[in-house]
């Protein structure tokens, strides 16, 4: 199996720009999870989805913020308008409960907002 | 208050010594799981150990030991023999409750330096 891939691996952007990440888990995990991490704040969870619906989007900073995962294979997480602030690097992972109990993490997108 | 705790910003060992990376935890819930991460330069996140609340034996993987003192809420990743290629950030995560597909809480990570 390929793993959790990412895309792009690197976003350079100005501010106001509307950005999306991409996402495609591994085949068979029925969770998906968006977080994201910064010097700051570590890694922190944004959202996560179990079979394609979102359950918890309490981690999502405010509206700029969207997810969607419109098919099990594929997931989206949006910001627009973009900030300075939003600049980190957003991992998404997947995982299948009982399957030796972890997140599989993608390489993550360095996303960075001028 | 912080559910994860990794009291140790930065660590040194000396090649071939082993090294304990410090984690606590804060849980009301009686089924968690343990989680540790390595995070080396390049970015991406590797899966190490995992412990969970009703084993009875502290976790091993390799080089890789979990010493859970589940009295004290402590979940320490002991790495024996150091390399140079253990140089690298580790998270301790933990995971609450059953449900959840593995939503994991991350602490503030230890970065860890291998010396010759």
């Amino acid at each position: 199996d390929a793993g959790v891939i990412q895309s792009p691996r690197h976003e350079v952007t100005e501010m106001g720009q509307e950005v999306t990440l991409r996402c495609k888990p591994i085949s068979g995990h029925d969770y998906l999870f968006w977080y994201r991490q910064t010097m700051m704040r570590g890694l922190e969870l944004l959202i996560y989805f179990n079979n394609n619906v979102p359950i918890d989007d309490s981690g999502m900073p405010e509206d700029r913020f969207s997810a969607k995962m419109p098919n099990a294979s594929f997931s989206t997480l949006k910001i627009q308008p973009s900030e300075p602030r939003d600049s980190a690097v957003y991992f998404c992972a997947s995982s299948q409960p009982g399957l030796n109990e972890k997140l599989f993490f993608g390489s993550g997108t360095q996303l960075s907002v001028l | 208050a912080q559910k994860i705790t990794q009291t140790q910003p930065g660590m040194f060992v000396q090649e071939k010594e082993a090294v304990t990376l410090d984690c606590t935890y804060d849980t009301s819930d009686p089924s968690y799981g343990l989680f540790w991460y390595k995070q080396p330069s390049s970015g991406e996140m590797i899966f190490l150990i995992y412990q969970g609340s009703y084993d009875q034996q502290n976790a091993t993987e390799g080089r890789y030991s979990l010493n859970f003192q589940k009295a004290r809420k402590s979940a320490n990743l002991v790495i024996s023999a150091s390399q140079l290629g253990d140089s690298a950030m580790y998270f301790c995560a933990m995971r609450e409750g059953t449900g959840g597909g593995n939503k994991l809480t991350f602490g503030t990570g230890t970065q860890l330096k291998v010396e010759l």
